[in-house]
């Protein structure tokens, strides 16, 4: 119940193109999912992230998207270029406790030029 | 902008042996975190740490590992005899307790050979 199950594992997109990555969680009690981006050598940095009162929150070219009854949620990448080529993660938390951040599988993502 | 401090960037240690792993947090942070990534996986949690004591741990986190705030700026996870499988990237995290505050260092590669 703990587990947040992400797809693809890998994703290529021509740049210009969208990229869209899933993700899904079982434990209705999580009430906070960020999404992190990883480069090559380099620690998860904060991208975007949404509470599950709101079902979509844009920055810039990043949308998440989020299905509550579902308990799904998505990140869309507008307008991909090679510079956001790169490792995403999401991840679940419960805010209110330790902030323990259980996080899912990756994906892979390769923007061509 | 702040960030955290991870030292050595790479160590490589002869099964049995122990290491420390040292982490420099954001320093008005208040909650600190280490979290493991085996090469190609996800980022696991391993231990919370808040008021000076650990907060939750996971089960990954057994009695050969432990952590510690010496000083009040150095945050260290010690691995008291490492096997083969303790290869992987350590990250340190802190946080202010606002889940949007919360950082990762760049890591350490651990290698146990």
């Amino acid at each position: 119940q703990q587990q947040v199950k992400q797809s693809p594992q890998s994703l290529i997109v021509q740049k210009g193109g969208i990229s869209i990555i899933n993700c899904a969680y079982e434990n209705t009690a999580f009430d906070y999912f960020p999404w992190y981006q990883q480069f090559p050598g380099k620690g998860p940095a904060l991208l975007i992230a949404i509470r599950p009162d709101v079902s979509e929150k844009k920055e810039g070219r990043f949308t998440i998207s989020f299905n509550k009854s579902a308990k799904q949620f998505s990140l869309h990448i507008m307008d991909s270029q090679p510079g956001d080529s790169a490792t995403y993660f999401c991840a679940a938390t419960i805010a209110s406790n330790t902030g323990k951040l259980i996080f899912g599988q990756g994906t892979t993502l390769q923007v061509k030029p | 902008e702040p960030e955290v401090t991870q030292t050595p960037s790479h160590q490589v240690t002869q099964m049995g042996q122990e290491v420390i792993l040292r982490c420099v947090p954001i320093s008005n942070h208040l909650y600190f975190y280490w979290y493991r990534q085996i090469l190609g996986q996800k980022v696991e949690f391993l231990v919370s740490f808040y008021n000076n004591e650990i907060s939750e741990k996971s089960e990954i986190f057994d009695d050969q590992f432990s952590v510690e705030r010496p000083d009040g700026s150095n945050f260290t996870l010690k691995i008291r005899s490492t096997k083969l499988e303790d290869s992987a990237m350590y990250f340190c995290a802190s946080s202010d307790g606002n889940n949007y505050g919360y950082t990762f260092g760049s890591g350490t590669r651990l290698t146990v050979v």
